[in-house]
């Protein structure tokens, strides 16, 4: 298995408050990504970093922040959480942007906003 | 944006049959991608599909990526309990995209022992 770790593994949080999440990988691949998944909605990408402080947005990343100051780290942040950001959280991680574009994921983030 | 839709949404099938489940877009893929997720875990990548017409097994799951690029099949042969869990397809655009991936929606499959 790829080596991810996502924390936290679940959190509740109130309506408002900034919220960050972490994944690390020991895999020390390049490209690393944040998706969401809702039902009826699959696997939707946030954000997604090519590089050491290179970053850009993906297709629902209204709400959200995210940083990379390591290679072995992507931060996701919820500026102000709202109810709609009530969600489970993946990150993936690719070694290359070349085929195979095979990701690796992490096991999740349940997250609650009340 | 590009958007996939995978059908059927759900299947419940008993132990020992045959499941198909199918992948379309609107526009061309140059990469297809079949997941695999078990409650509670982030997916897993079964099987990878890099030209049209491509036919790729691994074990009882057989994939072809469409003739017109825009398509994407799953077969599972002789299902078991441990197929339980939601099958994603996945395309890549190609070009400078990063490795993005888009997903489909995915298939809820329950096998009954």
């Amino acid at each position: 298995d790829a080596g991810i770790t996502q924390s936290p593994r679940h959190k509740v949080t109130e309506t408002g408050t900034p919220v960050t999440l972490r994944c690390h990988q020991t895999e020390n691949h390049r490209y690393m990504y944040w998706y969401r998944q809702d039902p009826g909605h699959g696997l939707r990408l946030i954000h997604y970093s090519y590089g050491v402080k290179d970053t850009d947005k993906g297709e629902v990343s209204d709400g959200y922040s995210v940083s990379r100051s390591k290679t072995e780290d992507f931060l996701l942040t919820l500026e102000s959480a709202t109810s709609s950001q009530t969600s489970v959280y993946f990150c993936a991680i690719s070694e290359s942007y070349r085929p195979p574009y095979e990701q690796y994921f992490g096991p999740g983030t349940r997250l609650t906003v009340t | 944006g590009q958007q996939l839709n995978q059908s059927p949404q759900s299947m419940f099938i008993q132990e020992g049959e045959d499941v198909s489940m199918n992948c379309t877009s609107s526009s061309i893929f140059n990469t297809w991608l079949w997941y695999k997720q078990d409650p509670g875990e982030g997916p897993v990548l079964l099987i990878a599909l890099y030209k049209a017409g491509e036919l790729t097994s691994n074990g009882r799951l057989t994939a072809q990526f469409g003739i017109t690029r825009k398509d994407s099949f799953l077969n599972i042969s002789a299902s078991i309990p441990s197929d339980v869990g939601i099958y994603f397809c996945a395309g890549h655009a190609g070009g400078t995209s990063y490795g993005k991936l888009t997903f489909g929606q995915g298939t809820i499959l329950t096998v009954h022992p």
